[in-house]
């Protein structure tokens, strides 16, 4: 089955700590992204990719960071500096330009749930 | 600035009782207009995407519409199963990014 995956699905963090989400896709997409969900309001972007080895911040990439050394996988790690981390993550792809017709069509993993303790 | 505002936030309705979402946009030049369907605790579902003005799509219960200015989500005869936050997205063109909508929370009661 072709899709995308994200792990964990929970991940809970201590003050101070550095974690890292898995986002990995099996449908031969070029295009990665990254976005926070919180209460409320709307999808908000924090990293893309379009190739790999390269990626742009995107609305809200203070905090974090991310690499895109394999086409397949584009994890996102949540630094101590990001001061309010709790939230939903979700993680993106899309076929990009070689995608023909739906080359912009997004879709999303399940999502990973971090909590700060 | 680009934007993107969907209303009402949430909405209602009986089993079979027809209606319709709305996602209104501001974007300099659209690439593309997107549903999603998304349920408590998991991502987005893709739905739809629409390109140009007069373009329509269905899908079972749902229609999407578009002009230049909005696009309508219409749920005809929701079942309970419908019940779930419908998300809009924008694409603007000479962009990769996309602006989500905060979304419309339907519930349908049997």
């Amino acid at each position: 089955d072709g899709g995308i995956t994200q792990s964990p699905k929970y991940l809970f963090r201590k003050e101070g700590q550095n974690v890292t989400l898995s986002c990995e896709q099996n449908l031969n997409h070029d295009a990665m992204y990254w976005y926070r969900q919180d209460p409320g309001q709307g999808l908000r972007l924090i990293y893309y990719s379009q190739i790999v080895n390269d990626f742009q911040k995107g609305d809200i990439a203070e905090g974090y960071s991310v690499s895109r050394e394999k086409k397949e996988s584009f994890p996102l790690t949540v630094t101590s500096a990001q001061k309010n981390p709790t939230a939903f993550y979700l993680c993106a792809s899309c076929p990009g330009l070689a995608g023909g017709s739906s080359y912009n069509e997004q879709f999303f993993g399940p999502g990973t749930r971090l909590t700060v303790l | 600035e680009d934007q993107v505002t969907q209303s009402p936030e949430a909405l209602r309705l009986q089993e079979g009782e027809s209606s319709s979402l709305n996602c209104s946009y501001t974007v300099s030049g659209l690439r593309g207009l997107f549903w999603y369907r998304q349920d408590p605790g998991k991502g987005p579902e893709f739905l739809f995407t629409l390109y140009s003005a007069g373009e329509e799509k269905e899908k079972e219960r749902l229609k999407a519409t578009l002009t230049k200015k909005e696009s309508f989500l219409h749920i005809t005869a929701p079942k309970p199963e419908d019940s779930a936050t419908y998300l809009c997205a924008v694409q603007a063109s000479g962009t990769y990014k996309y602006i989500f909508g905060t979304g419309t929370r339907l519930k349908v009661l049997a």
